[in-house]
């Protein structure tokens, strides 16, 4: 019973390229987020949604686009990838942000993007 | 502004305990967390602390919170192969809607 699952779980690209990483959730969580990891092991998040509204938008180039079809899906698409991209996205999601709520995250496995 | 900082690297011997140490900078702070990832995984809760706690313990896990000195602490007891991982601290502050800000993370080795 897979939590948070992102496909693909490796992806391999060439720089100029455009390419889709897909996040779900079976935890019934309204708030999903996107992080970049890089090769030192900094965790930064890119992106939060709340029942499909963005919430949160950090510093990321417009090439990044995040899309919610759903409360149970947050898809990153990426355009024209740069040598720079190269990272592990992990995908994350957690309850609504309320009174007395821990806020947990629970983290995808993570996909590792190597751009060429 | 928000900053989590953690050391980069801790060794320890196999069976002695392990303490990871941690400092922010937001006094508004809520919760606090410990993560661990291991090699090629994601990040995975281990445990974390309301602010208004100074210790909380599970097994072999005991967390220290130091809210006027802003220090946050996890030992692990019996530190053991298995543990080997990077430990990243995070905050959670009522100042950044929804936004957890984590450490740099602490790779803790175990040496026979």
């Amino acid at each position: 019973d897979t939590a948070v699952s992102q496909t693909p779980k490796y992806l391999v690209t060439q720089m100029g390229n455009d390419k889709s990483i897909k996040c779900e959730q079976n935890l019934g969580h309204d708030t999903m987020y996107w992080y970049k990891q890089d090769s030192k092991k900094f965790l930064k998040i890119m992106f939060s949604y709340n029942n499909k509204e963005l919430i949160i938008n950090e510093t990321v180039p417009n090439r990044f686009s995040p899309k919610s079809p759903d409360k149970a899906h947050l898809n990153l698409h990426i355009n024209s990838l740069e040598l720079g991209d190269s990272a592990v996205y992990f995908c994350a999601s957690s309850q609504s942000r309320r009174a007395g709520s821990t806020d947990t995250q629970y983290f995808g496995p993570g996909t590792r993007l190597t751009v060429l | 502004g928000e900053d989590v900082e953690q050391s980069l690297f801790l060794s320890v011997r196999e069976g002695d305990s392990s303490v990871i140490n941690c400092t922010y900078t937001d006094s508004s702070s809520t919760y606090l967390y410990w993560y661990k990832q291991e090699p090629g995984a994601g990040l995975q809760l281990l445990t974390y602390i309301f602010s208004n706690m100074d210790m909380k313990q599970d097994q072999r896990l005991t967390v220290l919170l130091n809210k006027k000195d802003k220090h946050l602490s996890l030992r692990i007891a019996d530190t053991q192969t298995g543990d080997s991982a990077i430990y990243f601290c995070a905050e959670r502050t009522d100042s950044s809607a929804s936004k957890i800000i984590f450490g740099s993370g602490t790779r803790l080795s175990i040496r026979p």
